[in-house]
């Protein structure tokens, strides 16, 4: 079955710290999305990777960015963690085969930032 | 802005009842899809319509697209208090690299035992 694991449910780190999250995926899927979701504001592009170390800003992208050293991982890095960055993180892949196709997607890190 | 905007942004009803959410957007599509996700978790696929498609069933799931007027809507029939979820849309616009898809805000489903 297809699966997106990302690495932690929950995270509470404090303003400053460099902070990764980290996605993998197990369905050979060429693109891979990462999304912040905030409550009245749906889901938000961050970055997204068609192929392994070729990225793309998203809608918003500063503050964070992106690491595809393997196909199957997908790394989203907060440089310096701000207040502002407290949310949802959501990680997403999918097959380039055919352009448009369903996104997987993980549970959700849940990142507090203090 | 976002691409897809669902409507209504929250939907109360009774176990059985039927559920009609809509959503709609501004540019050209290739395709629309529909997705759940149950609270704290991930979203999940629902269905996906094409744009030369105008209706599309799976299960107690209805979805309709209407190009000229640029929206959707899901029909949920004889909901369950298991289909209580949020709900949104997402289009695409193929492009040359675009897997992309714009998600919409969601609409929020209660349903009532």
């Amino acid at each position: 079955d297809v699966k997106v694991t990302q690495s932690s449910r929950y995270l509470v780190k404090r303003t400053g710290e460099k902070v990764f999250l980290e996605c993998v995926q197990d369905m050979d899927h060429e693109n891979m999305f990462w999304y912040r979701q905030d409550p009245g504001l749906g889901l938000r592009l961050i970055y997204f990777s068609y192929d392994v170390k070729m990225k793309e800003k998203g809608d918003i992208p500063e503050g964070y960015s992106v690491s595809r050293e393997k196909k199957e991982r997908f790394s989203l890095i907060l440089e310096s963690a701000s207040t502002n960055q407290t949310s949802m993180y959501l990680c997403a892949s999918s097959s380039l085969r055919q352009a448009g196709q369903p996104q997987h997607f993980g549970d959700g890190t849940r990142l507090s930032i203090l | 802005s976002q691409q897809g905007e669902e409507d209504p942004q929250a939907l109360s009803i009774q176990e059985g009842e039927n559920a009609t959410m809509n959503c709609s957007y501004k540019t050209s599509i290739n395709n629309l899809q529909w997705y759940r996700q149950n609270s704290g978790r991930g979203l999940v696929h629902l269905i996906l319509i094409r744009s030369n498609e105008r209706e599309k069933h799976s299960g107690r799931l209805r979805v309709t697209l209407d190009t000229s007027k640029k929206s959707s809507s899901l029909l949920i029939t004889a909901s369950r208090a298991a289909d209580t979820a949020s709900y949104f849309c997402a289009t695409a616009f193929v492009l040359l690299n675009a897997g992309k898809s714009t998600f919409g805000d969601g609409t929020t489903l209660t349903v009532k035992p």
